[in-house]
């Protein structure tokens, strides 16, 4: 099945400096994979996701790129503000028998931005 | 709407007693996952249904969990006996379709099993 891995863990940065967390993916075949936020002692919640057809989306100062031969993709978020702080997952979807992408989940990432 | 719905928030519970959370999913979604979050695990995927009929259930750790959806807008996921490792932030998620659409998550329940 799907292994996803994160890095790193944590990630401490000055207010202004851009934050990049990567993941890679074992399964060949996702074709799926978003990025969620969790703020402390709220739900993730789905900041941006990317599909195997491109290589790179935005929004407004938050990036993900994905490099399908590598099988790695990674989010960049620019001009980091204090309330970007957060518990940041990546995931991918494997495709199950059912027909259904279930997401597996990396372990997470803990971005602090200090002002 | 009023996004995904979960009660209770928080259980505190005796470990040996039985627990059970309650999730109603946003309607129209025809897919509601359940998933436990711990430090040490991380976002694990128990269980996810599809049209109220589970489909995957290979990441309920043991039988003493099980999962219902007796209809469209409501599931349940109950602990019998609870543990104390059984603690950990349980969220409900819902989502419309095949893969490759978001899930929403609901606020979560909070189980402490002393």
């Amino acid at each position: 099945g799907e292994n996803v891995e994160q890095h790193p863990s944590t990630l401490s940065v000055q207010e202004g400096d851009s934050a990049v967390i990567k993941c890679t993916y074992s399964d060949s075949a996702s074709n799926y994979f978003p990025w969620y936020k969790q703020e402390l002692g709220k739900r993730p919640q789905l900041i941006i996701d990317i599909r195997s057809n491109v290589g790179e989306k935005k929004d407004q100062r938050i990036a993900v790129t994905l490099n399908k031969t590598a099988k790695h993709f990674s989010l960049h978020i620019t001009e980091t503000q204090p309330e970007d702080s957060a518990v940041y997952f990546c995931a991918a979807s494997s495709l199950f028998s059912g027909g259904y992408n279930k997401l597996i989940f990396g372990a997470g990432t803990r971005l602090a931005v200090h002002p | 709407d009023a996004g995904v719905i979960q009660s209770p928030r928080h259980e505190v519970t005796e470990m040996g007693q039985e627990v059970t959370l309650r999730c109603k999913p946003i309607s129209g979604h025809d897919y509601l996952f359940w998933y436990r979050q711990t430090m040490m695990r991380g976002l694990e995927l128990l269980i996810y249904f599809n049209n109220n009929v589970p489909i995957d259930d290979s990441g309920m750790p043991e039988d003493r969990f099980s999962a219902k959806m007796p209809n469209a807008s409501f599931s349940t996921l109950k602990i019998q006996p609870s543990e104390p490792r059984d603690s950990a932030v349980y969220f409900c998620a819902s989502s419309r379709g095949q893969g490759g659409n978001e899930q929403f998550f609901g606020p979560g329940t909070r189980l402490t099993v002393l």
